[in-house]
C-alpha cells in the first residue's frame, strides 16, 4: 500500500487556461474526497465520491470545476478558465466507509499567474 | 453551520516545554473530533481522534479530551521536541443523515520548537 498519490505536485498556469489534477486513492478505499487549502487556512471540503458516484458538492465548487471518478478508482479534478483566486493546494483523501479515517495525499499546488 | 476555531499561531516554544493548542467547535449533534498534523512538505496525517464525549485520544505523547460541556478538544503534550514543529489542524466530522464523512477543519496552528 503506497498511500494516496496526487499528480502533478505543482502546477503553474496562466489565467484562463484549463488544468486537470489526478488522485489515486488507497486501492480498497471506496470513498474519495477533494479539499482545497489556501495559504494560512485549513482545508475546505469540495466534493465527495462513494465508488463512482459523486454524492456531494460544496458551494465552493463553481461550475468551472468538475470532478470525476470513473470506475470508482482514480479521480480527476478539472478547473476550466482558471482565475487567480483558484491558486491553492488541492488535497485528495480516501477512506473506507467504516471506520472512515481519511488518508490524505501530498496535494497539488496550483499557481495561477 | 458547523465550524472549528483554533488558537492563532505561530506558537513558539523551547524544547521540553509544555504545549497546549486550543480548539473549540460548533456542531449539531455529536461530532467526532480529530487532530491532524502537517509536517513541512508532507501531507496531512491523522494524529489522534475521539468519537464521543469524555473520550481521550492520544498518540506520540499528544493527548486531547473531548469536552462536550465546553465544546472543546484542546491538544496537549507534556514535553515538545524540535521534531514536533509542524502545523496542527483541529477538525470535526458530523454524523448527519447524508453521512458523507467530510471533515470541517480549523485554520491551523503553526508550532515552532526551538532547541
Amino acid at each position: 500500500d503506497t498511500g494516496v498519490s496526487q499528480d502533478p505536485r505543482h502546477k503553474i498556469t496562466k489565467r484562463g487556461q484549463n488544468v486537470t489534477f489526478r488522485c489515486d486513492p488507497i486501492s480498497e478505499h471506496n470513498r474519495l474526497y477533494w479539499y482545497r487549502q489556501t495559504l494560512g487556512q485549513g482545508p475546505e471540503f469540495l466534493t465527495y465520491f462513494q465508488n463512482e458516484a459523486q454524492l456531494e458538492k460544496s458551494r465552493l465548487l463553481s461550475d468551472r470545476f468538475s470532478a470525476e471518478r470513473p470506475k470508482g478508482s482514480f479521480s480527476t479534478l478539472e478547473i476550466q478558465r482558471t482565475e487567480q483566486g483558484d491558486s491553492a493546494m488541492y488535497l485528495c483523501a480516501s477512506s473506507l466507509a467504516t471506520p472512515g479515517e481519511q488518508y490524505f495525499g501530498p496535494g497539488t499546488r496550483l499557481t495561477v499567474t | 453551520g458547523d465550524s472549528v476555531t483554533q488558537m492563532e499561531g505561530p506558537v513558539t516554544l523551547s524544547e521540553e516545554a509544555f504545549l497546549t493548542i486550543n480548539c473549540t467547535y460548533t456542531a449539531t449533534g455529536y461530532p467526532s473530533l480529530f487532530w491532524y498534523v502537517q509536517y513541512p512538505g508532507e501531507g496531512l496525517q491523522l494524529l489522534l481522534k475521539a468519537t464521543k464525549a469524555d473520550d481521550k485520544g492520544s498518540n506520540k505523547g499528544f493527548e486531547a479530551t473531548y469536552r462536550k460541556e465546553t465544546t472543546s478538544f484542546h491538544l496537549e503534550k507534556g514535553s515538545v521536541q524540535v521534531s514536533d514543529s509542524a502545523v496542527y489542524f483541529c477538525a470535526l466530522r458530523t454524523h448527519g443523515s447524508s453521512n458523507t464523512g467530510k471533515l470541517i477543519f480549523g485554520q491551523g496552528t503553526t508550532l515552532q520548537v526551538k532547541p
